[in-house]
């Protein structure tokens, strides 16, 4: 049973358009959200957070919004850069510390065109 | 600053033999987390160390065991292989009193069980 969905496994867009990436869960209790991006060969990197008691968190071209009624959350990228493409993975984490397992979905893979 | 480290990058095993993974922490990290990504999946969470006590564990069998020594750094060692083995294994460090669980991956070993 997936805690946390990540319906679309792909997505391409337009260099300089805006890049949406969207991410489900079922756990109310989870008290942090993150966005990871992977290359090929490397591990996940850490992108942006968002902490439950906010809606939107923002770091220069990424903005990542928080639906908690909805039990959704969505990554903007705007605009898309070619570098941008990659395995895209939005994970939750329950323990509202520093500690404690990251629950990730399966993945988008972002492809940003010229 | 070093990241988090791994090795072997990658190997190749035979059903029922073993094979340790290690990993070096980031620098000022005290908490050492494994997962298991198999092919098209998110990672997935096998166990977490703090302080070199076991501090969380997924839903993988007793055969999956791991170690974390005073410099932090940590093994992870499997038993009988079977095939569904194979992987990228995943290590993540993650700092005291960090805020939100965000934890910093190496590159990961590929094991291939054959």
């Amino acid at each position: 049973d997936q805690q946390v969905k990540q319906n679309s496994p792909s997505l391409s867009v337009q260099e300089g358009r805006i890049s949406i990436l969207n991410c489900d869960y079922t756990n109310s209790m989870f008290d942090y959200f993150l966005w990871y991006k992977k290359y090929p060969a490397e591990g996940p990197t850490f992108l942006i957070s968002i902490s439950s008691i906010k809606d939107k968190n923002e770091d220069g071209r990424f903005t990542v919004f928080l639906n908690k009624s909805a039990k959704h959350l969505s990554l903007h990228i705007v605009p898309s850069q070619p570098g941008d493409s990659a395995v895209y993975f939005c994970a939750a984490t329950g323990t509202g510390g520093s500690q404690g397992n990251l629950i990730f979905g399966k993945g988008t893979k972002l492809s940003v065109k010229p | 600053e070093t990241g988090v480290t791994q090795s072997p990058t990658h190997l190749i095993k035979t059903r029922g033999q073993q094979v340790t993974l290690r990993c070096s922490s980031q620098s000022g990290h005290n908490t050492v987390s494994w997962y298991q990504q198999a092919l098209g999946q998110g990672p997935q969470f096998i166990f977490q160390y703090y302080r070199e006590e076991e501090n969380g564990r997924g839903n993988f069998p007793p055969r999956f065991s791991g170690l974390q020594f005073p410099n932090y750094s940590s093994e992870l060692n499997v038993n009988a292989l079977e095939l569904d083995d194979s992987a990228l294994y995943l290590c993540a460090s993650s700092r005291p009193g960090g805020v939100g669980n965000i934890q910093y991956f190496g590159a990961g070993t590929r094991l291939s069980v054959l």
